[in-house]
């Protein structure tokens, strides 16, 4: 399996710009997650996903942000418009819930957005 | 609600050094732990886990105890290598398969 998928790896955009993440995930796992990382903030959780259904999208920030889980394999986080302050590493996660066991998360290898 | 507590980095040792990196956690219940590694430019991976009390959890001579008296799971390791140089991620699940992860603990080891 390749793994989680994330495309693009780097994005530079204009503040004002409308941004789209894309993310695969691995196939057969069923949650899904957006995390975003900062010096200042860490790691936060933005919204997840369990069988295409967003859960909890509690930690995104404001109404700019947006995400969407059309299938299985694929989802996307779009920042509409962008500004300079949502500079950071985009991460996607997926995993999937066993009963008698946890198989914890694989990541991808993030987005770095910079807004200018 | 829950949380997990790191101690701050960066953690900067020499080679062959041994390595404690502090995680304390707050939980209503009984939480599976875990540590995560995020090597540079690259996402978090899954180093190990425990799923109940006085579990250890170990994986590339990695090590650390679920203590639930005293709600830690410290991270050790006997003898560190440049190449263990990362942020290291202390984390729990408790309901469903929702995370909640530490700040997070650099670790620079020197040659």
């Amino acid at each position: 399996d390749a793994g989680v998928i994330q495309s693009p790896r780097h994005e530079v955009t204009e503040m004002g710009q409308e941004v789209t993440l894309r993310c695969k995930p691995i196939s057969g796992h069923d949650y899904l997650f957006w995390y975003r990382q900062t010096m200042m903030r860490g790691l936060e959780l933005l919204i997840y996903f369990n069988n295409n259904v967003p859960i909890d999208d509690s930690g995104m920030p404001e109404d700019r942000f947006s995400a969407k889980m059309p299938n299985a394999s694929f989802s996307t986080l779009k920042i509409q418009p962008s500004e300079p302050r949502d500079s950071a590493v985009y991460f996607c996660a997926s995993s999937r819930q066993g009963t008698n066991e946890y198989y914890g998360y694989t990541f991808g290898s993030g987005t770095r957005l910079t807004v200018v | 609600g829950d949380s997990v507590t790191q101690m701050e980095g960066p953690v900067t040792l020499s080679e062959e050094a041994f390595l404690t990196i502090n995680c304390t956690y707050t939980a209503t219940g009984y939480p599976s732990l875990f540590w995560y590694v995020q090597y540079p430019g690259e996402g978090l991976q899954l180093l190990l886990k425990a799923t109940k009390a006085d579990d250890k959890g170990s994986n590339k001579g990695f090590e650390a105890t679920y203590r639930k008296e005293t709600t830690s799971f410290h991270l050790e390791k006997g003898s560190v290598q440049v190449s263990d140089s990362a942020v290291y991620f202390c984390a729990l699940v408790e309901y469903g398969n929702k995370l909640v992860f530490g700040a997070g603990t650099i670790l620079r080891v020197k040659s």
